[in-house]
């Protein structure tokens, strides 16, 4: 399988503080990057879609403007919570699609703590 | 709409018995199926996956699905389970001709010595 890779894994931040979100695939061309969020205890929900190059789709119910996404490569995509509130505390994970694959493939995970 | 059914939320085995975790799908055409595990405060593994051809899925760590197009079903199965196989599975299909994924809401796997 390809490697995708999300950084940071953990972040803690203040309460109105933005945080930035790195996903990138290490080994082949990403077209396609989705953006996943899990509450504790729950399944995971897709938030967006980005395609390089192009404004990310966003999922019914999902602010864009206070997760606002950018794939500028076809090797990375970010995810920005912008002014961050507790109730923002979640695990956000990427996967990465494309590039012929028939399959998109899970970054690590990144666990959000706003306090 | 398309969804995906983890009918279990919790299930309990004891350590060496066989396991099955039960995933139904619904809508459409046969969509490409996984299942993940995920073990707490970590990310999603693989097990295994469907798209077509032989319905019976070999996956890693001794596990295999069963794809039943008759039954929208994709179970997993374990024929003897290891403590280390406590951890939260999800099922989950395409949506659509893409690669989004829709889970399931996941059954947590307790294995009891």
């Amino acid at each position: 399988g390809a490697v995708v890779s999300q950084h940071p894994s953990w972040v803690i931040c203040k309460s109105g503080t933005s945080v930035k979100i790195e996903c990138r695939s290490l080994d082949f061309q990403a077209t396609t990057m989705f953006w996943y969020r899990q509450f504790p205890k729950q399944s995971l929900m897709l938030m967006a879609t980005s395609n390089e190059g192009s404004k990310a789709t966003y999922e019914q119910g999902v602010e864009k403007d206070k997760f606002l996404i950018n794939h500028a490569s076809l090797t990375l995509s970010t995810l920005t919570v912008t002014s961050a509130h507790p109730e923002d505390s979640s695990f956000y994970i990427c996967s990465a699609g494309g590039g012929g694959r028939t399959e998109a493939f899970f970054g690590q995970g990144t666990r959000l703590t706003v306090v | 709409a398309q969804s995906v059914t983890q009918p279990d939320i919790h299930i309990t085995v004891s350590e060496g018995a066989s396991l099955e975790l039960r995933c139904n799908y619904s809508y459409g055409a046969t969509p490409y199926l996984f299942w993940y595990v995920q073990s707490p405060g970590q990310g999603l593994q693989l097990l295994l996956k469907y798209f077509s051809g032989d319905t019976l899925v070999q996956g890693i760590k001794g596990f295999e699905a069963e794809f039943k197009r008759s039954q929208s079903s994709f179970n997993l199965r374990k024929p003897s389970v290891h403590w280390s196989d406590a951890a939260e599975y999800f099922c989950a299909r395409t949506k659509g001709a893409t690669n989004k994924l829709i889970f399931g809401t996941g059954t947590l796997l307790a294995v009891q010595p």
